[in-house]
């Protein structure tokens, strides 16, 4: 079975600062998704950015960014120009052959005026 | 507006009394999952359809059944709660069988007494 691992339960950042969250996960498959999902306090589930494995390239969304490393098993998320409304919950995510996506446990991320 | 809709938002019950949480989707997709959330464990796969009439475990499926007898819907059943099963739920839904993306609802949050 697929685990996620995400070492930090909670961060902080200042406005306009730049932060990475970080996140492992271990599988012995060579296709498969990496997912960024965040919760804000109003608890929906919102999509930040998507990795697709086949692709060498670190996908990006605006000021979210990933750096994919294959080989070490770690999907890190960075976030540039940190706003008020980042303040959320981030989980990180994998989906490989299994129709299920496996979350780790979150990263708390607090952005401080 | 395409969607994922649950219902209760909220419900607090007493144990062994059977309830429903419906989830309906109106974006025609053939998956569609269920998951629990539980502080400093993330979201957990309860159980998973990749179409109507075919529902499979995930990680969790103990005290929980489910149906999918028409695409768009896809209840949770909780036959006899017990107050381990408090926990926020949250419905999604996603195209084709193995979904690159998953769309989900605003979430369902249980309290069994």
């Amino acid at each position: 079975a697929q685990t996620v691992t995400q070492s930090q339960p909670e961060m902080s950042v200042q406005e306009a600062e730049t932060v990475t969250l970080s996140c492992t996960y271990d599988t012995s498959e060579n296709n498969y998704y990496l997912f960024w999902y965040k919760q804000p306090p109003s608890r929906q589930m919102i999509l930040v950015i998507r990795q697709e494995a086949y692709k060498q390239q670190n996908a990006t969304e605006n000021r979210f960014s990933v750096n994919f490393q294959k080989a070490a098993k770690s999907f890190s998320l960075k976030i540039s120009d940190s706003q008020l409304g980042d303040t959320a919950m981030y989980f990180c995510a994998f989906r490989g052959s299994a129709r299920q996506l496996t979350f780790g446990s979150g990263t708390q991320l607090t952005v401080l005026p | 507006e395409a969607q994922v809709t649950q219902n209760p938002r909220y419900l607090i019950t007493v144990t062994g009394k059977k309830l429903t949480v419906t989830c309906s989707q109106n974006m025609n997709h053939e998956y569609m999952s269920w998951y629990r959330q539980d502080p400093g464990l993330g979201l957990r796969q309860i159980y998973y359809s990749m179409n109507v009439e075919v529902t499979d475990k995930g990680d969790v499926p103990e005290g929980y059944k489910v149906s999918r007898k028409e695409k768009r819907n896809f209840p949770l059943i909780l036959e006899s709660p017990s107050p381990n099963q408090t926990s926020l739920y949250f419905c999604a839904s996603g195209v084709g069988l193995a979904p690159r993306e998953q769309y989900f609802g605003p979430g369902t949050r249980l309290t069994v007494t």
